[in-house]
């Protein structure tokens, strides 16, 4: 089955505890983004990856570190987290370009609480 | 840049009956798509519709039509026959084709309620 998995679901941490969620898709996409959502706010784009080793910043990348060593694999990294780094995480693939077949798929999201 | 403006937070219809969900975006490009997606309690980011820039033609998908007004850069979604699975966040969003790759931008959200 198609998917965009990520792990974990749910994770509540406290300041400043150094955390990795992290994001898989078996669908050989070359792009990958990092979304969050915030009430009243929508979905904001954190960081994407067009393909291996190739990433750049969104429009939220402060607080967030990504890396892209495997095509498969798209981890989002947060060195520091803050209080206002709560949020509900989304990962998403697609193939390149803006064709009805790179369609972006979404991971289920991950709630995080940071305390 | 792109912008993508949803000015309704909440909507309700009654089961049955048909509901208009507005979107306007804004962007000086002439290549880029347009979509709508659900997203249900389970939080799952579902894809419902889509519109290339270029067709006239509104897109539709069963019970959902849009409504593409490219001049007036407005993008409604129309949802009839309501169902109370219909019930969640819709989001509507633009992608530019930016270097090979879609940069998306979404909407706020609008929430939906479906009163049986």
């Amino acid at each position: 089955e198609a998917q965009v998995t990520q792990n974990p679901r749910y994770l509540i941490t406290v300041t400043g505890k150094k955390l990795t969620v992290t994001c898989s898709q078996n669908m050989n996409h070359e792009y990958m983004s990092w979304y969050r959502q915030d009430p009243g706010l929508g979905l904001r784009q954190i960081y994407y990856s067009m393909n291996v080793e190739v990433t750049d910043k969104g429009d939220v990348p402060e607080g967030y570190k990504v890396s892209r060593k495997e095509k498969r694999n798209f981890p989002l990294i947060l060195e520091s987290p803050s209080p206002n780094q709560t949020s509900l995480y989304f990962c998403a693939s697609s193939l390149p370009g803006t064709s009805p077949e790179s369609e972006q798929f979404f991971g289920p999201g991950t709630r995080l609480t940071v305390l | 840049a792109q912008t993508v403006t949803q000015s309704q937070p909440e909507m309700s219809v009654q089961e049955a009956e048909t509901v208009t969900l507005s979107c306007t975006y804004d962007t000086s490009e002439s290549d880029y798509y347009l979509f709508w997606y659900k997203q249900p309690p389970s939080r799952q980011m579902i894809l419902v519709i889509r519109q290339e820039a270029y067709k006239q033609q509104n897109a539709t998908e069963n019970r959902f039509s849009v409504n593409f007004q490219k001049a007036a850069k407005s993008f409604s979604l129309k949802i009839s026959d309501s169902q109370l699975g219909d019930a969640a966040m819709y989001f509507c969003a633009s992608a530019l084709n930016s270097g090979g790759y879609q940069k998306v931008t979404f909407g706020i959200g609008t929430k939906l309620q479906v009163i049986p």
